[in-house]
């Protein structure tokens, strides 16, 4: 299974671009990297997903070099209510549908 | 379009009391699964189903533990003889066909007492 690591927690300013990286050596031919948001008391939400170079769309940007080992997630001009935890997670096609979530990243986003 | 539907949003139970947990899919989508969140900890994968069909439920624990998800209705996570410990978030997501492309649901807050 491919592990990923992420920063525990980071800060930013309102309006500021926020860039998360996730580093995930181990990665699979097959798999995808995916990120998720997750808020307070609420279930995750999807934001992106791609496999290499770069993929956007009207919430983010990802950013995975060619090697695949590693990806960001780059979050354009941020606001108060991007206050999240964000995670990076690994595709499994080879090992069932289950998602595993590792601890994510506390993004803290301040005025 | 509807999203993935959990209901209740907040059980309280007693010791040794049954929970169920009901979670109906987005339109069209024939995949569920349930995750667990512990307070302060990320969400750990608990059973994967289609219709009628357990698929993975290799995060289920053991005993007390159960899942359906029937031809007709909504998925039920059950756990029986509920423990303090069982106090968690439990989210159901569902989707289409691929596994990463999951949606999740607003999850139910189980506290037992």
């Amino acid at each position: 299974l491919a592990k990923t690591t992420q920063p525990i927690s980071m800060d930013s300013y309102e309006g500021q671009e926020v860039n998360i990286t996730c580093s995930h050596n181990n990665i699979a031919t097959n798999d995808y990297i995916t990120w998720y948001q997750q808020f307070p008391s609420q279930g995750p939400r999807f934001i992106i997903q791609g496999y290499k170079t770069k993929v956007t769309n009207e919430v983010a940007s990802l950013f995975i070099p060619a090697d695949r080992k590693s990806s960001t997630l780059s979050l354009p001009r941020v606001s108060l209510s991007d206050t999240a935890v964000y995670y990076c997670l690994v595709g499994e096609l080879e090992y069932g549908n289950k998602l595993v979530f590792g601890a994510g990243t506390i993004l803290r986003v301040k005025s | 379009n509807a999203g993935v539907m959990q209901n209740p949003r907040h059980l309280v139970r007693r010791r040794g009391q049954e929970a169920r947990l009901r979670c109906s899919p987005m339109k069209g989508h024939s995949h569920v699964y349930w995750y667990r969140q512990l307070p302060e900890e990320g969400l750990k994968f608990m059973v994967y189903l289609q219709k009628e069909n357990i698929i993975d439920e290799s995060g289920m624990p053991k005993e007390r533990f159960s899942a359906e998800f029937p031809k007709e209705g909504p998925s039920i996570l059950r756990i029986q003889q509920v423990v303090r410990g069982d106090s968690a978030a439990y989210f159901c997501a569902s989707s289409p066909y691929r596994p990463e492309t999951q949606y999740f649901g607003p999850g139910t807050r189980l506290l037992v007492l």
